[in-house]
């Protein structure tokens, strides 16, 4: 089954203890990317990669970091969380990034962050 | 920012009516895209209208887009308890950005 998919689903911790949200796809897409949804703001863009060893940053990138070793692993990592990073998480993935030709993201079911 | 803005926030009607909802954004875009999210789930995508189009249907959605006016409908017609969700649009630029709305939470019901 194509899809993808993400590690923790619920997460609880400190501020200060660094932590990594786990994304992986099996649809060989060359483009992912993370999202943090917060009631009112709707989903804003942490980071995206275009394909491996290829990130940028999206509209809200501080705090977080990302690594694309792999095609299909993008993991998010949290070096030193603080509360205002508590937020809902979604990790998406779709094919070709070329301009031009756009197409629809496929999304993971979120990991649920709170930082104490 | 280049985020959206859906229209309206909240809507609640009766099963086998239509629902409308609006979104309008900032910049340019090349396409637009909606989505739907189950409550705490990830979203799903519907449909995609690319910037050159003026109208789309998939079934029993139709989305307009009107770029002089910066804005796009979705309209589900005869709705279902099952289409109870909130609603996203999503815009994309010349890069790989993607800006959504901030979503109508759609209540039909039964």
């Amino acid at each position: 089954e194509a899809q993808v998919t993400q590690n923790p689903r619920y997460l609880i911790t400190v501020t200060g203890k660094k932590l990594t949200v786990t994304c992986s796809q099996n649809m060989n897409h060359e483009y992912m990317s993370w999202y943090r949804q917060d009631p009112g703001l709707g989903l804003r863009q942490i980071y995206y990669s275009m394909n491996v060893e290829v990130t940028d940053k999206g509209d809200v990138p501080e705090g977080y970091k990302v690594s694309r070793k792999e095609k299909r692993n993008f993991p998010l990592i949290l070096e030193s969380p603080s509360p205002n990073q508590t937020s809902l998480y979604f990790c998406a993935s779709r094919h070709s990034p070329f301009r031009g030709y756009y197409n629809e993201q496929f999304f993971g079911p979120g990991t649920r962050l709170t930082v104490l | 920012s280049q985020q959206g803005e859906e229209d309206p926030q909240a809507l609640s009607i009766q099963e086998g009516e239509n629902a409308t909802m609006n979104c309008s954004y900032k910049t340019s875009i090349n396409n637009l895209q909606w989505y739907r999210q189950n409550s705490g789930r990830g979203l799903v995508h519907l449909i995609l209208i690319r910037s050159n189009e003026r109208e789309k249907h998939s079934g029993r959605l139709r989305v307009t887009l009107d770029t002089s006016k910066k804005s796009s409908s979705l309209l589900i017609t005869a709705s279902r308890a099952a289409d109870t969700a909130s609603y996203f649009c999503a815009t994309g630029d010349t890069g790989n950005q993607f800006y959504f709305g901030t979503g109508t939470s759609l209540t039909v019901i039964p």
